[in-house]
């Protein structure tokens, strides 16, 4: 089946830097990607939409000058956490539309999610 | 999109039947029922999705009502690598450029 690969696994980082996650889909090339952050104990949210070629679309209380998304090719989408502060510790994951099945079928690959720490 | 309820949680023996219950009453037509899990600490797996026949594969079955508004996911033989926080989504057919959105799931826990 499809495969979507997160780097970094863990990442730690002092507060005031950048952090940068990258997402690739790994034998299927992905027109639109999907980013989410977790935090212990919750569920999923929705943080934006990657498209290919274009801008991402965030999500009502993403600030998109902080979590800066690239989708530069079909096969990788990039997350960059800037200037990173406590708050912004979490677990991230990326996914992608698994095209082995029908086009209009929901069905997504995750990847196995990067988590941030932030000092 | 219709909502979901599923309860908070469930109890499983290792080698037994779980079944996970999900309530859609407000599911329309043209909406699919998925279900998806998320082992602790990894990335949600995606296990089954139907619209109103019975569906089964190498991991689960999926049984939906015939009127739709509730489904049950069966997992036949449950497993210590089963314990997973399990989510009932239910989204548009057609609408592949767009996101799913997590509830809070089911947590299942399997215990020997």
């Amino acid at each position: 089946g499809a495969v979507v690969s997160q780097h970094p696994s863990w990442v730690i980082c002092k507060s005031g830097t950048s952090v940068k996650i990258e997402c690739r889909s790994l034998d299927f090339q992905a027109t639109t990607m999907f980013w989410y952050r977790q935090f212990p104990k919750q569920s999923l949210m929705l943080m934006a939409t990657s498209n290919e070629g274009s801008k991402a679309t965030y999500e009502q209380g993403v600030e998109k000058d902080k979590f800066l998304i690239n989708h530069a090719s079909l096969t990788l989408s990039t997350l960059t956490v800037t200037s990173a502060h406590p708050e912004d510790s979490s677990f991230y994951i990326c996914s992608a539309r698994e095209a082995g099945y029908s086009a209009g079928a929901n069905v997504l690959t995750f990847g196995a999610g990067s988590r941030l720490t932030v000092l | 999109d219709a909502k979901t309820t599923q309860p908070t949680s469930m109890d499983c023996a290792e080698g037994r039947a779980a079944n996970l219950p999900c309530n859609h009453s407000t599911i329309s037509g043209n909406e699919y029922v998925y279900w998806y899990r998320q082992i602790h600490s990894q990335g949600p797996q995606y296990i089954i999705h139907g619209l109103k026949n019975n569906e089964t594969n190498e991991m689960a079955s999926l049984i939906i009502t015939e009127d739709r508004k509730s489904s049950t996911l069966i997992l036949p033989h449950a497993t210590l690598r089963d314990t997973a926080v399990y989510y009932c989504i239910v989204r548009p057919f057609g609408q592949a450029g767009t996101a799913l959105i997590f509830g809070k799931g089911t947590t299942l826990s399997v215990s020997s």
